[in-house]
């Protein structure tokens, strides 16, 4: 089955516990993304993958570090958490190669920084 | 860059009623593409409905459709015979067909709520 996969689901933490949010896809994508949702801001970009070893910023990434050493995978790294990272997470996986260029986006992890 | 604004943080329609959506976007690109998300409360994104801005028939869906209009940069949601499954988030997103950077913007969302 086509699908995105996050770990955790859910996540509580202390301010200041490095933690990590995987994210996996078997479609074999180029393009992923890592988005955070809060109420009345719809989806905002943090960081994205356009291929392995590519990355960049997208609209909110203070406070997050990614990396892409497989195609596949695509974690989210907090370093540092703070309160104001409590929040939704998704991420999602597209590709040009197929028209429609829609998102296929993970279950999503809610996280909690206290 | 592109915004993508949902003026109605908030709708509610009648079971077996048809309720509309709206969403507006602001870009100077001509090509792009626009959808419609559904966020039921297991928070999972659904697609509903992909229009893409070079093509000026509407998209269907079985019982969801779009009212594209691609002068007034406008993208509405109509749903047909309303059904309890319908209560949801809805977000109106919109892509560029040059798959670059920031691609992908998301409006506010509107929570639909469906009276039985």
């Amino acid at each position: 089955e086509a699908q995105v996969t996050q770990n955790p689901r859910y996540l509580i933490t202390v301010t200041g516990k490095k933690l990590t949010v995987t994210c996996s896809q078997n479609m074999n994508h180029e393009y992923m993304s890592w988005y955070r949702q809060d109420p009345g801001l719809g989806l905002r970009q943090i960081y994205y993958s356009m291929n392995v070893e590519v990355t960049d910023k997208g609209d909110v990434p203070e406070g997050y570090k990614v990396s892409r050493k497989e195609k596949r995978n695509f974690p989210l790294i907090l370093e540092s958490p703070s309160p104001n990272q409590t929040s939704l997470y998704f991420c999602a996986s597209s590709t040009r190669q197929v028209t429609g260029y829609e998102q296929y986006f993970g279950p999503g992890t809610r996280l909690t920084v206290t | 860059a592109q915004t993508v604004t949902q003026s109605q943080p908030e709708m509610s329609v009648q079971e077996a009623e048809t309720v509309t959506l709206s969403c507006t976007y602001d870009t100077s690109e001509s090509d792009y593409y626009l959808f419609w998300y559904k966020q039921p409360p297991s928070r999972q994104m659904i697609l509903v409905i992909r229009q893409e801005a070079y093509k000026q028939q509407n998209a269907t869906e079985n019982r969801f459709s779009v009212n594209f209009q691609k002068a007034a940069k406008s993208f509405s949601l109509k749903i047909s015979d309303s059904q309890l499954g319908d209560a949801a988030m809805y977000f109106c997103a919109y892509r560029s067909a040059l798959f670059r950077e920031h691609d992908m913007r998301f409006g506010a969302g509107t929570r639909l709520t469906v009276k039985p």
